[in-house]
C-alpha cells in the first residue's frame, strides 16, 4: 500500500491555459473522488468514479472541467481556460467500496494550482 | 446527507485528552458519522467512523448519543502532532461533504 499519489505537486499557470492533473489511487480501491479546497475552507466534492464510471458530479464542476478515469485505475482531472477563480487545491481520493459497513476514504498530498 | 455543526475552534493541554463535539440532529438512520483530520498543507486523514455504537480504534475513541443526534470524538492523550483541523462528517450513500471543521491547537 503506497497510498494516494497526485502529480504534480504544485502547478503554477497563466489564466488561460489548460491545466491537467493525475491520481494514482490505492491499487485495487474502485472508488476515487476528487475534490476541491481553497484557503480556510473544507473540500468541496467535485465528482466521483466507481471503476470507470463517473457516477456523481457537483454543481461546482463546471463544463471547463472534465474528469476521467480509463480502465478503472489512475484518474485525470483537467481544467480548460483556467481563470484565477480556479486557484485552489486540488485534492484526489481512494476507497475500496464493498457494500455495508462505512467507506473510508484515503487522500492523497493534492495538487496546488495557482492561476496568475 | 446531514448537515454537522462543529465548533469552530478548540484549545487542549498536551498528555490531556481532547473531547471534539459535533451535532448532527437531523442525521437518518443509515448514515454513518465520521471524522477526519487534516493537517496543514495535507490531505485529510481518515480517523474513525461509526453508526450506532461507540467505536475505538488505535487513534481515538467515538461516542455517538443514543439518539444519534451527537458524538463526540477523544483523543485521550493529546500530543502537539494532533494539531490539526478536525472534520465531523454524516454520510448515506451520497458523497463525503466537509464543513469546516474545528481547528484544535494542542499547547505544551
Amino acid at each position: 500500500d503506497t497510498g494516494v499519489s497526485q502529480d504534480p505537486r504544485h502547478k503554477i499557470t497563466k489564466r488561460g491555459q489548460n491545466v491537467t492533473f493525475r491520481c494514482d489511487p490505492i491499487s485495487e480501491h474502485n472508488r476515487l473522488y476528487w475534490y476541491r479546497q481553497t484557503l480556510g475552507q473544507g473540500p468541496e466534492f467535485l465528482t466521483y468514479f466507481q471503476n470507470e464510471a463517473q457516477l456523481e458530479k457537483s454543481r461546482l464542476l463546471s463544463d471547463r472541467f472534465s474528469a476521467e478515469r480509463p480502465k478503472g485505475s489512475f484518474s485525470t482531472l483537467e481544467i480548460q481556460r483556467t481563470e484565477q477563480g480556479d486557484s485552489a487545491m486540488y485534492l484526489c481520493a481512494s476507497s475500496l467500496q464493498q457494500g455495508m459497513g462505512g467507506e473510508k476514504l484515503f487522500f492523497g498530498s493534492g495538487t496546488q494550482l495557482s492561476v496568475l | 446527507d446531514a448537515k454537522t455543526t462543529q465548533p469552530p475552534s478548540m484549545d487542549c493541554a498536551e498528555g490531556r485528552a481532547a473531547n471534539l463535539p459535533c451535532n448532527h440532529s437531523t442525521i437518518s438512520g443509515n448514515e454513518y458519522v465520521y471524522w477526519y483530520r487534516q493537517i496543514h498543507s495535507q490531505g485529510p486523514q481518515y480517523i474513525i467512523h461509526g453508526l450506532k455504537n461507540n467505536e475505538t480504534n488505535e487513534m481515538a475513541s467515538l461516542i455517538i448519543t443514543e439518539d444519534r443526534k451527537s458524538s463526540t470524538l477523544i483523543l485521550p492523550h493529546a500530543t502537539l502532532r494532533d494539531t490539526a483541523v478536525y472534520y465531523c462528517i454524516v454520510r448515506g450513500n451520497n458523497d463525503m461533504r466537509f464543513g469546516a471543521g474545528t481547528r484544535l491547537t494542542v499547547k505544551p
